[in-house]
């Protein structure tokens, strides 16, 4: 299995601020890289796919960038809506895997 | 709008089968460009892809749970179902369905709301 590893695992960040975070894959992934924002008590959200890919309807303050086994997930200027866990996931090959996960909490 | 949303029992014996289905409304499931999925997230161990199956019928599955899983597909009343046995009380978990477009490029960009399945006697 491919491992997704994410960091931080968590971090506290003020609105207004630009955050990132970072997956690394255990192997080469190309661009089969998406990410995804969930909240508590709901279902994952996608917000980029093929590492770089602002899904529909989704706020041009997220990016992501990368290729290969790093990977970088940003929030321009975060908003409150934006703290929440977010994951990336890939998938390259079978079985798809996620990372563990980073939670963006409020300093 | 298509939407999925996941039944069946919430509590589950040991050694028993955990059985749950996904309905699928507003869009039909046979279509050739999405594959119909059931990953689960328990505390443990995160967010876990169990399999998916094609509305032909086809299926893929997780190998570390390919020996207890099955997928399968009722087009007649636009559902796919999960059946996971001899579970134990790692199974805990909230179990979602979800929608992967699929064609180059894959992505799961509808999900079910979730419904926790909690192991126990």
């Amino acid at each position: 299995d491919i491992q997704m590893t994410q960091s931080p695992s968590s971090l506290s960040a003020s609105v207004g601020d630009r955050v990132t975070i970072t997956c690394q894959a255990s192997q080469d992934v190309t661009v089969s890289l998406n990410w995804y924002q969930q909240k508590p008590g709901k279902a994952p959200n996608l917000l980029i796919y093929d590492a770089s890919n602002l899904q529909t309807g989704v706020p041009s303050r997220f990016s992501g960038s990368g290729s290969g086994t790093h990977f970088t997930f940003t929030i321009n200027s975060l908003q409150p809506d934006d703290f929440a866990t977010y994951y990336c996931q890939q998938y390259t090959s079978f079985p798809w895997t996620f990372g563990q996960g980073t939670k963006v909490e409020i300093k | 709008q298509v939407q999925l949303q996941e039944s069946g029992p919430r509590l589950v014996k040991p050694s028993q089968t955990l059985s749950l289905t996904c309905t699928v409304s507003a869009g039909s499931i046979s279509r050739n460009d999405c594959y119909w999925n059931w990953i689960r997230q328990s505390p443990g161990k995160g967010l876990e892809w169990i399999g998916y199956i094609y509305y032909s019928g086809s299926t893929h599955y997780n190998p570390s749970l390919r020996s207890r899983v099955t997928i399968s597909v009722d087009t007649s009343k636009n559902q796919f179902s999960l059946k996971l046995n001899s579970v134990t009380a790692a199974d805990t978990a909230v179990y979602y369905c979800a929608r992967a477009v699929v064609g180059g490029t894959e992505y799961f960009p509808l999900w079910g709301q979730g419904a926790l399945v909690t192991v126990s006697s």
